[in-house]
């Protein structure tokens, strides 16, 4: 079965610090999405990317984050000047279809911890 | 402003018995909903979903049914098992009125199946 994949699984930086975290979405998935989980919280969602573009972002998502299709393979969420707020379960997502489409089914990785010290 | 919620934080469940896990959501607007089953260290896994124009669907052991009466969101799993042990999120997808739709995940219900 398909999966999408994200590295690293745990990462431990100091506050300051730049991260970036990867994701490989299943392959002929067109929309792909970044969502956190805060320990013991709702998963947010943070931002849509469609045909190299974001398509949609919460209000989490300020300029301290960034995305990024380098490649066709891979996603990436890059995070600036980390703060320990931003520790969090970062979960990649991919999708075949619009998230208007009515059935928007999104496939997620396993997630990337992220420890901000 | 409007979310997604659950009523029952935790349930426990003797295995072979049925289990019913509820969410409430409170804007109208939504028009897809999903649920979503997370293991301990994996990411939330697609369980079932149904579109607003129904209020009830089927899968394989699991049933949710939709009320929009009074905005209620159910998730039934028939025979539980160990394995079904896992938090269980309730999803909307609703369209802001402006051309975007996200999923807004509710906190949760924990599944403990006792053997």
């Amino acid at each position: 079965e398909p999966e999408v994949t994200q590295t690293p699984s745990h990462q431990v930086t100091q506050m300051g610090q730049e991260v970036i975290l990867r994701c490989v979405p299943i392959s002929n998935h067109l929309y792909f999405y970044w969502y956190r989980q805060i320990l013991g919280q709702k998963v947010e969602f943070l931002v849509s990317f469609y045909n190299n573009e974001i398509s949609e972002k919460s209000e989490i998502f300020d300029d301290q984050f960034s995305v990024e299709r380098p490649d066709g393979s891979n996603f990436t969420l890059k995070i600036r000047s980390t703060k320990l707020e931003d520790s969090a379960m970062y979960f990649c997502a991919s999708s075949l279809t619009s998230p208007d489409s009515g059935a928007n089914v999104l496939t997620f990785g396993a997630g990337s911890r992220l420890t901000v010290l | 402003g409007e979310s997604v919620g659950l009523h029952l934080p935790t349930l426990s469940v003797q295995e072979g018995d049925n289990s019913i896990i509820n969410c409430a959501y409170s804007n109208s607007a939504s028009d897809y909903f999903i649920w979503y089953k997370q293991e301990s260290g994996k990411g939330p896994q697609f369980i079932i979903d149904i579109r607003s124009n129904m209020d009830k669907r089927q899968g394989q052991r699991v049933t949710v049914l939709l009320n929009k009466t009074v905005k209620h969101l159910s998730l039934q799993i028939a025979a539980t098992q160990p394995g079904d042990s896992a938090v269980y999120f309730c999803a909307e997808n609703t369209n802001s009125g402006a051309g975007s739709y996200q999923l807004t995940f509710g906190k949760g219900t924990k599944l403990s199946v006792i053997p």
